[in-house]
Formats: C-alpha cells, sequence, structure tokens
C-alpha cells in the first residue's frame, strides 16, 4: 500500500518559522506536491518537487529528498492567514500528475 | 474566468435517494477529477477524466458514477445514496501543460 505521513497539527507563533514534514513510503514515485487549505475551502497548489533540492517561492519553500523518502515545507515571517491545512501529495501516476494524498496537517498560528 | 464551479454547494439526501453533483470548468482543461474528503481520512480520489468521452476509476469508486460528455463538464452521480457516502466532495480540472490542480468550492452531501 501506500504511506504519506505528516504531523496531524502543530502550533506556531506570529513572525516565526515552521517547517512540516512529510514521509512517503510508495510504490513509484514522480513528484511531490504540497498544497495549502483554509477552512471550509478548496485546496490551493503551493508547490510540486520532482529533483532533490530546496525550491524557494517568497515566504515559502519546499524540500524534497527521493533517496530519504522525505519532503518539508518551509513557511517564514508566519503569519495569521497562515493557520490552514497543509497537504503533502505523491504523484505515482507519472505524467497523469494524479496526487494520492497525506491526511494533511493542521496548522495554527497565534499571535 | 469562474475557474472551477460546483453544483449544488449543499446537499442532504435520504438513504437510498439518486443525485448528481455538477461541476464545471471555463479553463479548456483536459483532465478533471472527483475527490470526497473526509475528517481525518485525507482527500480521496472517486474517478478522473483525461478528455472529454473518457473516465477511469481512482481509489474509491464504488457507489459513484461519472460522465464527460462535454469536455467543460464533469458529473458525478450517486444511483443509491449511502451514509457512508456523506462527505465534502470536490472538483478539480489539469490543463494538459501544468501539473496543478485547481479545485472547485466543493459540495458538502449529508446522507441520512
Amino acid at each position: 500500500g501506500q504511506n504519506i505521513d505528516q504531523p496531524t497539527e502543530m502550533t506556531a507563533t506570529e513572525g516565526a518559522i515552521v517547517q512540516i514534514n512529510c514521509t512517503y513510503q510508495t510504490s513509484g514515485f514522480n513528484g511531490l506536491f504540497w498544497y495549502q487549505q483554509h477552512a471550509g475551502e478548496a485546496p490551493t497548489f503551493l508547490s510540486y518537487n520532482v529533483l532533490d533540492g530546496l525550491e524557494e517561492k517568497g515566504r515559502f519553500s519546499s524540500f524534497l529528498s527521493r533517496s530519504k523518502g522525505y519532503s518539508y515545507l518551509l513557511l517564514k515571517e508566519l503569519q495569521m492567514k497562515d493557520s490552514a491545512s497543509y497537504l503533502c501529495a505523491v504523484n505515482l501516476s507519472g505524467g497523469s500528475y494524479i496526487p494520492t494524498f497525506g491526511r494533511g496537517t493542521s496548522l495554527i498560528v497565534h499571535p | 474566468n469562474a475557474g472551477v464551479t460546483q453544483t449544488p454547494k449543499f446537499r442532504v439526501l435520504k438513504t437510498g435517494q439518486s443525485m448528481t453533483l455538477l461541476c464545471a470548468q471555463d479553463m479548456n482543461h483536459e483532465y478533471m477529477y472527483w475527490y470526497r474528503q473526509d475528517p481525518g481520512m485525507g482527500l480521496r480520489l472517486i474517478h478522473y477524466s483525461v478528455g472529454e468521452g473518457t473516465t477511469a476509476k481512482g481509489e474509491v469508486p464504488d457507489g459513484y458514477n461519472v460522465s464527460r460528455l462535454k469536455k467543460q463538464n464533469f458529473l458525478l452521480g450517486l444511483e443509491s445514496a449511502a451514509p457512508s457516502q456523506t462527505s465534502v466532495y470536490f472538483c478539480a480540472s489539469r490543463g494538459t501543460a501544468d501539473y496543478e490542480q485547481y479545485f472547485g468550492p466543493g459540495t458538502r452531501l449529508t446522507v441520512t
């Protein structure tokens, strides 16, 4: 079976840095997605990593290590609006880019 | 440009009733997907389509049927609703050259 693990919940302080980890054990791997989902809303795309290393997009960065089956999402200069669920998903399907989602990490940012 | 829209936003069904959820996208995307999201379970793929007239099963297809008669629409049908189908249903679409999926706002379905 496919196993994608993330912490269920994390809390952090406004202005701080938080790292959300994701580990995966899957039959096949073509890339890893991160999505953000605010409560009661649709998921929105954050990043897609195929190669090992860190990719930065403004306050958000995503890291991938294929050999270790590990990724993390790094959020800097946290804002209250960053309180949301962060969904890690693995692309098992190659060119169809169909994500298989983990259960998500609920991030609570407090003042 | 509305993106991805879903109809209805909320629905309550009795066990055994049928209904159809409509997903529409105006981005000329080839790929469309139906997911369900349950507490503690994450998003799970029900069915998907790689183009007009084509459909394929995802991870949890039982109890659902789909149709893609027009490129812009993807319908999800429940022939005989069960309480286990109480969930939030999300539709998504993707362009051929993209890997990003664009999600609709969701349909909250309760089956009593």
